[in-house]
């Protein structure tokens, strides 16, 4: 069975950073693509960053750019997301999602970690 | 970045009416689209891919259509467990978009 299990939240003043993790079992984790996806309270869903199975190919949204970094760990079977020069746009539940075996789109979701930015 | 337009905000259907979810694309995603249900408190689930294509353990009730910019998800029979919210996801190009959602309730 298919295991998605983010941790690292929590409470983080502006400005600071915060390294999010995602621990996955239940499948050939250095076979898929990864991505990160938010939720901020009450909000629709928005993509944040996606890597490749072996980490060689990365993408991030516009406004993350340049201060989230994608990783991942295949020997760990762990997926990370480095967050630095938090704003308090970035309070969201942050999911770890899969990308699928035939293709694009996120078929297996964590149950998510919730980051809030503030004072 | 390309624009997801769904429509409508929100929904209210009676026990087994068809209830119709829209998406728009601001340019051609050759059916690059899926579909997801979030439920309150909840992780989103995969229902639909590919534009058409029913995800494993889905019921058959749930099915979506559409091509180049215009899809749409369809109900075929509003069950209570149906409720939530319901987002498109374009996956043609980075980054990638959803749409707003559409509430879903039954009446």
């Amino acid at each position: 069975e298919v295991q998605l299990v983010e941790s690292g939240g929590g409470l983080v003043q502006p400005g600071r950073s915060m390294k999010l993790s995602c621990a996955a079992s239940g499948f050939t984790f250095s076979n898929y693509g990864m991505a990160w996806v938010r939720q901020a309270p009450k909000k629709g869903l928005e993509w944040v960053a996606y890597i490749s199975y072996d980490g060689g190919s990365t993408y991030y949204r516009d406004p993350v750019k340049g201060r989230f970094t994608i990783s991942r760990d295949n020997a760990k079977s762990t997926l990370y997301l480095q967050m630095d020069s938090l704003r308090s746009e970035d309070t969201a539940t942050y999911y770890c999602t899969t990308e699928a075996t035939r293709g694009w789109y996120f078929d297996f979701w964590g149950p998510g970690t919730m980051v809030t930015v503030s004072s | 970045d390309i624009q997801m337009t769904q429509s409508p905000p929100s929904l209210s259907a009676s026990l087994g009416e068809t209830v119709s979810i829209e998406c728009r694309a601001s340019e051609d995603i050759y059916s690059n689209l899926a579909w997801y249900q979030q439920k309150s408190g909840k992780s989103p689930q995969l229902l639909i891919y590919y534009a058409s294509s029913l995800q494993d353990g889905v019921p058959s009730r749930f099915s979506g259509s559409g091509s180049g910019t215009q899809y749409s998800l369809k109900i075929s029979g509003m069950q209570p467990e149906d409720e939530g919210v319901y987002y498109c996801l374009q996956g043609s190009k980075y980054p990638y978009t959803f749409g707003a959602g559409t509430k879903l309730e039954l009446k």
